[in-house]
């Protein structure tokens, strides 16, 4: 079982949808739950950032995190079609410099 | 601040030629990264430096690849000869911890066809 299993998609969703996005681990040492936006020729960019369970909101991103279930979430509401890149998630354990990534999902929003 | 920068952008070679891929980190961050993403792979972490000293190299595919970071703005990772199955887009990321946890700046990569 790989550590981080994430939809590669595609997804496409029609603009103004509310977009689910999802990673599975195995590793129940994780403690940091990351997120990262990758446009097209781009290198990713840190989108959130949580720690532990719960709920992490930040303009129309919220982040989510269920430790008891090794499920995280990412949730876009209101979306664009400038949302429209491939989302990583990644994972660390405590004090570690050691990312695990998600291969990613690539989704569409389109006007 | 410009983030961190790459070069080149692509680069085409053929197999069995030196390939030099460049980074320049942001400025103060004191941990620098090298991944390499493919399809087939995703995002895998090549070498890690922190304060100019290699840390992890474990992701190192083989010894055709090394990585030098002669001072805290550059860095390079060399690939001597290359092979086709190298080709790839490289990333070089930087970053500064927060309590305790990297979060990674990354630059727009060097993609990498090896012929």
């Amino acid at each position: 079982q790989k550590e981080v299993e994430q939809d590669p998609g595609p997804l496409s969703v029609p603009e103004g949808a509310i977009v689910s996005l999802n990673c599975t681990y195995s590793n129940s040492a994780f403690q940091y739950f990351m997120w990262y936006r990758q446009y097209s020729r781009k290198g990713p960019e840190l989108l959130m950032y949580t720690y532990s369970s719960g709920n992490k909101e930040d303009g129309r991103f919220t982040a989510q995190v269920d430790k008891s279930s090794k499920y995280i979430s990412l949730f876009i509401r209101d979306s664009q079609p400038s949302d429209s890149a491939t989302y990583l998630c990644a994972m660390v354990t405590g004090s570690n410099y050691k990312l695990t990534f998600g291969k990613g999902t690539l989704l569409t929003v389109n006007p | 601040d410009a983030g961190v920068i790459q070069s080149p952008r692509h680069e085409v070679t053929e197999m069995g030629q030196e390939v030099t891929l460049r980074c320049k980190p942001i400025s103060g961050h004191n941990s620098l990264f090298w991944y390499r993403q493919t399809m087939m792979r995703g995002l895998e972490l090549l070498i890690y430096f922190n304060n100019n000293v290699p840390i992890d190299d474990s992701g190192m595919p083989e010894d055709r690849f090394s990585a030098k970071m002669p001072n805290a703005s550059f860095s390079t990772l060399k690939i001597q000869p290359s092979e086709p199955r190298d080709s790839a887009v490289y990333f070089c990321a930087s970053s500064l911890p927060d309590r305790g946890v990297e979060k990674l700046f990354f630059g727009s990569g060097t993609q990498l066809s090896v012929l």
